[in-house]
């Protein structure tokens, strides 16, 4: 089946050092979707893209739509504690799946 | 304007009963999907329904596991004889439409951690 992968495994940065993430995938995707969760809770939508090249900001995040529609990326500037959580990348498939990434574990040293 | 609901949070069952777990949308919200996370990975989906439809099942095991959403009440994930590898948590999530239009997104509730002993 369909698979994205999603680098890196884990991040462990100073606090107010920018963050960056991404994803990647075999397969087309029409949207990408990223999601942070935290501890015992459901993922959280940070940022939605639906056309290629496109590059969306939420607050300090920033997301972009990679041109070949293979690809995403995530951007966190000057990271906080409250960044801590594990950040996933969502790809829509066939109109209603989501497939997920395994996540980016962040962890930031105060 | 709550958001999707879960319910129970944390359930705990003995291996061969019953497992029910419910999600309501969130408001306006007309179609439902379920994911399963095992500990350390991504989301897996398993189900997508509409009001007293299943569209796609194809990521649900075929025996054991069902889901319903009624015209009235929740969406329920029901899942048979338990084993102790079901264990993992459950989220639910629901969108306005389906999503070829790629308009809407899937917002998760809070998940439902399933142990059996």
């Amino acid at each position: 089946g369909q698979q994205l992968n999603q680098s890196p495994q884990s991040m462990f940065i100073q606090e107010g050092e920018d963050v960056s993430m991404n994803c990647t995938s075999s397969s087309i995707f029409n949207t990408w979707l990223w999601y942070k969760q935290d501890p015992g809770e459901g993922p959280v939508l940070l940022i939605a893209l639906y056309k290629a090249g496109e590059l969306t900001s939420n607050g300090r995040l920033t997301a972009q739509f990679g041109i070949t529609r293979k690809d995403s990326f995530l951007n966190i500037s000057a990271s906080i504690p409250s960044d801590v959580g594990i950040y996933f990348c969502a790809g829509v498939l066939y109109g209603n799946k989501l497939v997920f990434g395994a996540g980016t574990i962040l962890r930031v040293k105060s | 304007n709550a958001g999707v609901m879960q319910n129970p949070r944390h359930l705990v069952r003995r291996r061969g009963q019953e497992a029910r777990l419910r999600c309501s949308p969130m408001k306006g919200h007309s179609h439902v999907y379920w994911y399963r996370q095992l500990p350390e990975e991504g989301l897996k989906f398993m189900v997508y329904l509409q009001k007293e439809n299943i569209i796609d099942e194809s990521g649900m095991p075929k025996e054991r596991f069902s889901a319903e959403f009624p015209k009235e009440g929740p969406s329920i994930l029901r899942i048979q004889q338990v084993v102790r590898g079901d264990s993992a948590a459950y989220f639910c999530a629901s969108s306005p439409q389906n999503l070829a239009g790629g308009a809407h997104e899937q917002y998760f509730g809070p998940g439902t951690r399933l142990t059996v002993t």
